[in-house]
């Protein structure tokens, strides 16, 4: 098994460039999650999804949108991208809210 | 919502010390409560968690407690070996449809 994984690894934007981030995971998980880490902030929620078809708002979710189209593959879209989101982000699934989380290798991404 | 204080920020210690990290959370409802590890550039990994029902925890050399009346939860690392050394976060989740709530996270170093 993969485990999660994400793509790309590394990318550089220009403000106002869009991209797609894309996480899989193949544990058959119904949840999944986006985060983004920065310095001295811990891990912070954008959106996450509790199914296929579903999705949710998290603690930062404003200039990201998300979707669930299918239950393996969960995508972080950035439609105009900012400098201050610079950042690195991890993807996650897992069983249920109260079970372990499987993060991904993470996607370095900034913003000039 | 849930608020997860976690402290402190960074914590220095000689190799075979102890370590001890400290959360509070705000909910009295929560009842799952993990803790990651993060090494350098690496993906965040559960460690150990601890559910409501349970006051202590152990694996080998790390444990948690749990203190529901206090709101508040412990890590503990005996023994400490410089590969512990890493960012540790604890989290909180009353689990359902209720996402995880982080700390912000600790910087553990252990000094050879």
């Amino acid at each position: 098994n993969a485990g999660v994984t994400q793509t790309p690894k590394f990318r550089v934007l220009k403000t106002g460039q869009s991209m797609t981030l894309l996480c899989a995971q193949d544990m058959n998980h119904e949840y999944m999650y986006w985060y983004r880490q920065d310095p001295g902030m811990g891990l912070r929620l954008i959106h996450y999804s509790v199914g296929e078809g579903t999705t949710a708002k998290g603690e930062v979710p404003d200039g990201y949108n998300v979707s669930r189209l299918k239950k393996q593959n969960f995508l972080l879209g950035l439609e105009s991208a900012a400098p201050s989101q610079t950042s690195v982000y991890f993807c996650a699934s897992s069983f249920a809210t109260s079970t372990e989380q499987y993060f991904g290798p993470g996607t370095r991404l900034t913003v000039t | 919502g849930e608020n997860v204080e976690q402290h402190p920020s960074t914590l220095s210690v000689q190799e075979g010390d102890s370590a001890v990290i400290k959360c509070t959370y705000s909910d009295s409802a929560s009842n799952y409560f993990p803790w990651y590890k993060q090494e350098l550039g690496k993906r965040p990994q559960l460690i150990i968690d601890i559910r409501s029902n349970v006051g202590e925890k152990k694996d080998q050399r790390i444990a948690v407690t749990l203190n529901k009346t206090a709101k508040h939860f412990s890590l503990h690392i005996t023994e400490t070996q410089p590969e512990d050394s890493a960012v540790y976060f604890c989290a909180a989740s009353r689990g359902g449809s209720e996402k995880l709530v982080f700390g912000k996270g600790t910087k553990l170093t252990v000094n050879p």
